[in-house]
Order: C-alpha cells, then structure tokens, then sequence
C-alpha cells in the first residue's frame, strides 16, 4: 500500500542554519517522490521532484532532495536556512496504477519555522 | 503563461447549500485534480479528470461531484453542504496523467460553510 510519513509536524532552525526535513514513503512500484512548499495564503508551489532518474535531486531556492531506496526516504535539505524559507512542506508520492490511473499521496506536511 | 486560476477565491454558504468552484488550467494541460486541505485532515485528494473523463477518485462521499469540459476547465460540485466541508479547495493541473506529472496547483477557493 502506498503511503507518505513526514516525521516531524515542526522543524525550527535559526537564519543561517541547515534545514533538515524528513519523509518516508512506502510504495508498492516505483514512484514518483514530489516536495512542495505552501507559503501562508498562498498555492502549492513545486520544490522538486524524483522520477528514477538521478538519485540527488535539486530544487528551486537552494533546497535539495536525495531518494535513498534502501531506507525509503525522500529527505529534504537546505544547507542555510533564510527566513523566507518560512512555509508549511508536503512530502508526496505518485504513482501510475496500471494504464488508466494514478495514486497520489501527500503527507501530512512539516511546518518550518525560521528564528532571526 | 498563466497559472492555474480558481474562481471565486472565498465563498461563504450555509449548511444545506450547494456550491460549484471552478478551476481554469494552464494552457495546453489536459489534465485536472481537485483537493481539500483542512486543518484537521490536511490535503486530500478528492478527484481527477482528464480529457473530459473522471480518471481518479479519492474517498469523498457522493455529494463531491466534477466535471471536464472540451477546453480542459473543470468544475467541481458539492450538493447539501455541512459544516465540515469547510476548507480550502485546491485545483491543479498537468499536461498528461500519471505517475511523475508534475501537478501545477491554483491559489484555492476557501469555502466557509456557515
């Protein structure tokens, strides 16, 4: 059964610090891994996405993804923090369901706060 | 290239009501997905269509209907409105279907029912 973990409902860092945002998967093929980010009153914007290509994965404003199958994760990272990185992250898997449907799962989301 | 553009941005109804929302795609994208993001259940997905034809349903009871039309906007439909379907209703939108299209989302429609 497919499905999307994101481990922590919180992650606050000060300016300047690494962002670590953790999510864990499980999917029965091979999926599709997908971060987004949703700034207050805002859409959905796309960070990034793996699709069985390169296993590093980098995204819009310095953010980054690795998909380690072995561990089933699709963590994302940042290596400084800046307070506009202030937003809520969803973690989310896709994955085609035979010829005529797909599966698409978000997580529950990560609230990242950024301290001055 | 526009976005993906959802109409009306708020709506306020009362319980019993029924609303239509309305979400034009970015050009060339032949398919569209609907979701509810709540505080409580976070984002759902609730339905996509592509190319005029329901594809994919979440698990939504049938009060949340949609539709396609042949210029790939779409709507979305919920009959006897209840206190719970207030949330904010995201529509996005990819050019083909799925695993691995990139889903581009509209800025919602937050439905507050009364």
């Amino acid at each position: 059964a497919q499905s999307v973990t994101q481990l922590d409902s919180h992650v606050s860092v000060s300016e300047g610090t690494p962002v670590l945002l953790r999510c864990n998967y499980s999917s029965s093929y091979s999926p599709s891994l997908f971060w987004y980010v949703q700034h207050p009153n805002k859409g959905l914007q796309l960070l990034l996405k793996y699709t069985s290509a390169a296993t590093l994965v980098k995204g819009i404003n310095g953010f980054e993804a690795e998909f380690k199958k072995s561990e089933t994760s699709f963590h994302l990272t940042k290596p400084s923090a800046h307070m506009s990185d202030a937003a809520e992250y969803f973690c989310v898997v896709s994955e085609s369901v035979g010829s005529s449907a797909s599966k698409i799962i978000f997580g529950s989301g990560t609230r990242l706060s950024i301290r001055p | 290239k526009a976005g993906v553009t959802q109409t009306p941005r708020y709506l306020i109804k009362t319980r019993g009501q029924q609303v239509t929302l309305s979400c034009s795609p970015i050009s060339g994208h032949r398919s569209v997905s609907w979701y509810q993001q709540t505080p409580g259940q976070g984002l759902q997905f609730l339905f996509e269509y592509f190319s005029e034809t329901q594809r994919n349903k979440g698990n939504f009871p049938g009060r949340f209907s949609g539709r396609q039309f042949s210029n790939s906007r779409s709507e979305m439909n919920v009959s006897t409105l209840e206190l719970g379907d207030s949330a904010l209703y995201l529509c996005a939108s990819s050019v083909l279907r799925g695993g691995g299209e990139t889903q581009y989302f509209g800025p919602g429609t937050r439905l507050l029912v009364l």
